[in-house]
């Protein structure tokens, strides 16, 4: 099976960065995404990546190297509101996708 | 609002019960998803339609019947559950163009299932 690890939590103070880190093992890699979860909401949609490098979105960013199984997703500036969960989800080379158990952030004031 | 919706959003049920989550898209997707979600654990995959026809199922136990009349409605049928089928029940929808491209999945907010 598909083998995608995160951390469980993590914490950190309003207007600090913190980084997530996403490694995996799959069979097969066909894109990494991150979805963001509000306790009570549906996962949404916040970044893609499929080829090695970063791609930054405003206050948040996120890393693939595909060499390493390695991604991670950086959030900057952080605000109360971006406490949540963050999903590492992996297309492996059928083109299923496989998530992680998710990392839940706490942003303290 | 996602544009995918679920309900109803919270629902308990004894073991005998037999009860139906429902999901409707107006997205114009072509392609619908059942996972499941329980605590501190991966989304699992349950199952899968596109254009209305089952592409995948994800050895999931016969007490769980899905069932999708058109591309924008999705059901998911509950039959004699047991409590560790208790967990947040998500849909979610995508474009599938059989291309290699990024095939968002879009969610709803879930159901939350308790199960007595």
């Amino acid at each position: 099976g598909q083998n995608i690890d995160q951390p469980t939590e993590m914490t950190a103070t309003e207007g600090a960065i913190v980084q997530i880190n996403c490694t995996y093992q799959t069979s097969g890699f066909n894109g990494l995404f991150w979805y963001q979860q509000h306790a009570g909401e549906a996962p949404t949609f916040l970044s893609y990546n499929v080829l090695d490098g970063l791609e930054e979105k405003g206050r948040f960013s996120s890393f693939l190297s595909r060499s390493k199984g390695y991604s991670y997703l950086l959030l900057k500036e952080l605000q109360m509101k971006d406490s949540a969960s963050y999903l590492c989800a992996v297309r492996d080379g059928d083109y299923k996708l496989s998530f992680g158990a998710g990392t839940t952030v706490t942003v303290r004031a | 609002e996602t544009g995918v919706t679920q309900t109803p959003r919270h629902l308990v049920m004894g073991m005998t019960n037999k009860k139906s989550l429902k999901c409707e898209q107006h997205l114009g997707h072509n392609a619908m998803y059942w996972y499941k979600q329980s605590a501190k654990k991966p989304l699992e995959l349950m199952f899968v339609y596109n254009f209305k026809e089952q592409t995948e199922n994800n050895s999931v136990p016969s007490r769980f019947s899905p069932e999708c009349p058109n591309s924008s409605h999705l059901f998911l049928h509950l039959h004699t559950l047991q409590p560790e089928d208790s967990a947040l029940y998500l849909c979610a929808s995508s474009k599938e163009d059989g291309s290699s491209g990024a095939n968002v999945l879009t969610f709803g907010a879930g159901s939350r299932l308790t199960v007595l």
